[in-house]
């Protein structure tokens, strides 16, 4: 496996910001994506970071830090719609691996 | 542009039995994924294909589980015998070219297999 280590569960208010954080081997690190994945249906998605920094798209935003193997993504302004799992994605040796999945839950 | 097409969507069998999942992947896609994914889990990679090249599949359960890409296009996963842990959704994905590269994997909707 990849060793790919995210939070099982967050919750937060309508409007109000969450951050996952998630760790990763870096042996054959080659880049890192985030995907929601709503209850039911098939992951889509969201981010990819190569290189080190912030890359933000509307209200999410996705961090790299290769040295420390560290990634977060960013959810801004948070709607119910956005309660869903999200999944931290490595890709190593170029090979796709998936964390368990961070269940986001957004409350009025 | 036509999506990562999955059939059946829903299968039910009895342990022992064998089953069969096909996947068509997005025109011109040349890596193919195939995982599994338990309830409440993320989804584990089973086998990753580059064109009809296996590039992984350290996780396949190799007694019961086999997969085949004919012709770098269509694939089908196999499970012979299936027993109870098997019960999960099955989802195939393609990309461009390989994950390492920067290209996004798009998922079909998944074949949801029950084992009773």
């Amino acid at each position: 496996g990849q060793n790919i280590d995210q939070p099982t569960e967050m919750t937060a208010t309508e409007g109000a910001i969450v951050q996952i954080n998630c760790t990763y081997q870096t042996s054959g690190f080659n880049g890192l994506f985030w995907y929601q994945q709503h209850a039911g249906e098939a992951p889509t998605f969201l981010s990819y970071n190569v290189l080190d920094g912030l890359e933000e798209k509307g209200r999410f935003s996705s961090f790299l830090s290769r040295s420390k193997g560290y990634s977060y993504l960013l959810l801004k302004e948070l709607q119910m719609k956005d309660s869903a799992s999200y999944l931290c994605a490595g890709s190593n040796d170029y090979k796709l691996s998936f964390g368990a999945g961070t269940t986001v839950t957004v409350r009025a | 542009e036509a999506g990562v097409a999955q059939s059946p969507r829903y299968k039910i069998i009895e342990k022992r039995q064998s089953v069969a999942f096909w996947c068509n992947p997005i025109s011109g896609h040349a890596t193919l994924y195939w995982y599994q994914q338990i309830l409440g889990q993320g989804p584990k990679l089973l086998i990753q294909f580059q064109n009809n090249g296996v590039v992984d599949d350290s996780q396949l359960p190799k007694d019961r589980f086999s997969a085949e890409r004919l012709k770098g296009v269509d694939s089908t996963l196999k499970i012979q015998p299936a027993k109870l842990e098997d019960s999960a959704v099955y989802l195939c994905a393609s990309s461009t070219e390989r994950a390492g590269e920067g290209y996004e994997a798009f998922f079909g909707q998944g074949t949801r297999l029950t084992v009773v």
